[in-house]
């Protein structure tokens, strides 16, 4: 299974852009790049996913570097409603389409 | 209404007991899957259904039975619970072919 990396924990201010990092330097060249979230006291959440290009949706878009060693999540204007652990899952077994979560980013945004 | 139901959303049950725990999708979604999250951890997947006949092991079955009612009903039991089973257990939908799951809310239990 492809390891990640993300930071423990960041902060950011509302209103302010967040960019959220993932290394996934073991990843193989057919397994997408997911994020999902989790808010407190819920369940995760999908965010959006990527397999080479970068991609936009209403929540945020995801960069990915050309290797595809490592991505971004990027929250355009964060909310205080986007305070969450945010999941970099860069590998699913294709029978199960298993989420393989790790500890995720504790994202905090201040007023 | 929510599209991924849980019941009951939190329960406290003693050592030995046979607990269920149920889940319910308005999705119309044909996967469904359970998991458990420690805490302070990720989820791990205990069991996933592709479709009511179609149900496998996940990577901690162990103590744990599923049941596929129907398409949109999976429900998860432990036949004998022990403590070290208190954790926060979800449940998830996905259509084959897509690459999204979505959670349910999630059943708080607690194995005194």
């Amino acid at each position: 299974d492809a390891k990640t990396t993300q930071p423990n924990s960041m902060e950011s201010n509302e209103e302010e852009p967040v960019h959220l990092p993932c290394n996934h330097s073991t990843i193989s060249g057919t397994d997408y790049i997911h994020w999902y979230r989790q808010l407190p006291s819920q369940g995760p959440e999908y965010v959006i996913h990527g397999l080479t290009s970068n991609v936009n949706n209403r929540m945020a878009s995801l960069a990915i570097a050309e290797d595809r060693k490592s991505s971004t999540l990027i929250l355009h204007r964060a909310t205080l409603r986007d305070a969450a652990v945010y999941y970099c899952i860069p590998h699913i077994i294709q029978g199960a389409q298993k989420l393989v979560f790790g500890q995720g980013t504790r994202l905090t945004i201040n007023p | 209404d929510a599209d991924v139901t849980q019941t009951p959303r939190n329960r406290i049950t003693k050592t030995g007991k046979r607990i269920m725990l149920e889940c319910s999708q308005t999705k119309g979604h044909d996967r469904m899957y359970w998991y458990r999250q420690d805490p302070g951890l990720g989820l791990q997947l205990i069991y996933y259904s592709f479709d009511v006949k179609d149900i496998n092991k996940g990577e901690i079955s162990d103590g744990y039975s599923v049941s596929r009612q129907a398409q949109a009903k999976f429900s998860l039991s432990l036949e004998s619970a022990i403590p070290n089973q208190t954790a926060l257990y979800f449940c998830a939908t996905s259509v084959t072919g897509g690459k999204a799951q979505y959670f349910g809310p999630g059943t708080r239990l607690t194995v005194l």
